[in-house]
């Protein structure tokens, strides 16, 4: 079964710093990744995903994400962070069927 | 880009009634659509499968006889929560994904919400 996980619940950071939300993901053909954003009482908006080519995608908003097959990951980059992007993220592996799974989310605090 | 709506955005039922919640791919068709529950501050949690002009497919320990889901049109999949009780109280979500063609799908989009509140 495709799974991936996001080790840390929280991540803080001033705004105009790096952002880095983590995932990891555990599949058993070629995975599928995606990353959305949700804000309160919202639904999810798509951000970026990986289907194959270049390691490095680009997204919305800014944001990057990093394929990494030795390490297994796919961790969300922000050069300079905002306020606004503080929120949930979901790193989500996309299965045979069609269907997402989804880790646990990051809640993005941004302090001005 | 596709755009998936969900009507109401939120509900406010009493213990045993039932309740419906609508989807709707607006510029796109969807032979599939997908519907998640999620509890305040947790993760999306898979319910089912709506397929249109076929029966709905659900995830491992979601009653099928109390989350009725109907994919009527190629637009339109609809979750009923019956005898709805304080438990039920939830997020729903429904998502659509486009880019079937070969196999590959290229994202899912999803509705904004509906909140559903069971007294």
């Amino acid at each position: 079964a495709q799974s991936v996980a996001q080790p840390e619940d929280q991540v803080n950071v001033a705004e105009g710093n790096p952002l880095t939300v983590k995932c990891t993901y555990s599949v058993s053909g070629n995975p599928y990744l995606f990353w959305y954003v949700q804000y309160p009482n919202r639904g999810l908006q798509f951000l970026l995903k990986y289907i194959t080519g270049d390691n490095l995608v680009k997204g919305s908003y800014g944001f990057e994400a990093e394929f990494n097959k030795s390490q297994t990951s796919f961790h969300l980059k922000k050069p300079s962070a905002l306020v606004s992007d503080s929120a949930l993220y979901f790193c989500a592996v996309r299965d045979d069927d069609y269907k997402l799974s989804f880790g646990a989310g990051t809640t993005v605090t941004v302090r001005a | 880009g596709a755009v998936v709506s969900q009507h109401p955005s939120w509900v406010i039922c009493k213990s045993g009634t039932s309740v419906k919640i609508e989807c709707r791919s607006l510029d796109f068709q969807a032979t599939t659509m997908f519907w998640y529950r999620q509890f305040p501050k947790q993760s999306l949690m898979l319910m089912a499968t709506s397929n249109e002009g076929s029966k709905a497919t659900y995830e491992q320990g979601v009653e099928k006889d109390k989350f009725l889901i109907n994919h009527a049109s190629l637009t339109l999949s609809t979750l009923t929560v019956t005898s709805a009780h304080p438990e039920d109280s939830s997020f729903y979500i429904c998502s659509a994904p486009l880019g079937l063609a070969g196999g590959l799908i290229y994202e899912q989009y999803f509705g904004p919400g509906t909140r559903l509140t069971v007294t």
